[in-house]
């Protein structure tokens, strides 16, 4: 295991309730992402980390914001859940020019 | 936009034969290339990966070519076998940049 954990594995919330999923690392890798996964769509960047307190939009960021407090810790928050967020969210860590470690995912239901 | 592409959602083979799985980006600024098996209700693990600067690379039965005047990469898996059966995603990185294709669902019959 490259030491990356998602918490919680399942969440199922109501629309319009806030959402935070968070992604642990014990790896010290200075890079971290978000990606959500669709049929179709393959895995899509949300957003991502590149150091403590330093983050960056991806391709689909909008109605998600993040945090990075510290190196081990990335979170993704839903403001407003939407149903259009239902989706496996994948966390992963890595170093440029080396291969991505990710996490075990984590279902999100928005009803 | 979508700056990595797999055209193909899904290939079938037979065991034993050849497969090859192909990938296109766009972004001219991606430099490392990457290939990786994804099993359901499991996340993404890594297979094998290419840097800019070559144009092959092979690890056992996995061979990754990399075709950079055309921006296009693609898996060889020989001989193919049924555990090789999953989603395969293609992926390419530049600077904090990592993009990920839609994946194409390899299914290799017995």
């Amino acid at each position: 295991d490259a030491g990356i954990t998602q918490s919680p594995r399942h969440k199922v919330t109501e629309t319009g309730t806030p959402v935070t999923l968070r992604c642990h690392q014990t790896e010290n890798h200075r890079y971290m992402y978000w990606y959500r996964q669709d049929p179709g769509h393959g895995l899509r960047l949300i957003h991502y980390s590149y150091g403590v307190k330093d983050t960056d939009k991806g391709e689909v960021s909008d109605g998600y914001s993040v945090s990075r407090s510290k190196t081990e810790d990335f979170l993704l928050t839903l403001e407003s859940a939407t149903s259009s967020q239902t989706s496996v969210y994948f966390c992963a860590i890595t170093t440029p020019g080396t291969e991505a470690f990710f996490g075990q995912g984590t279902r999100l239901t928005v009803v | 936009d979508q700056q990595v592409k797999q055209n193909s959602p899904s290939l079938s083979v037979q065991e034993g034969r050849i497969s090859i799985l192909n990938c296109d980006y766009t972004n001219s600024m991606f430099d490392y290339f990457l290939w990786y098996k994804k099993y359901p209700a499991e996340g993404p693990t890594f297979l094998i990966s290419i840097s800019s600067i070559k144009d092959k690379n092979e690890d056992g039965r996995f061979t990754v070519f990399l075709n950079k005047s055309a921006k296009h990469l693609s898996l060889h898996i020989v001989p193919s076998q049924p555990g090789d059966s999953a989603v395969y995603f293609c992926a390419a990185s530049g600077g904090s940049d990592m993009r990920f294709g839609a994946g194409t669902r390899l299914t290799v019959k017995p």
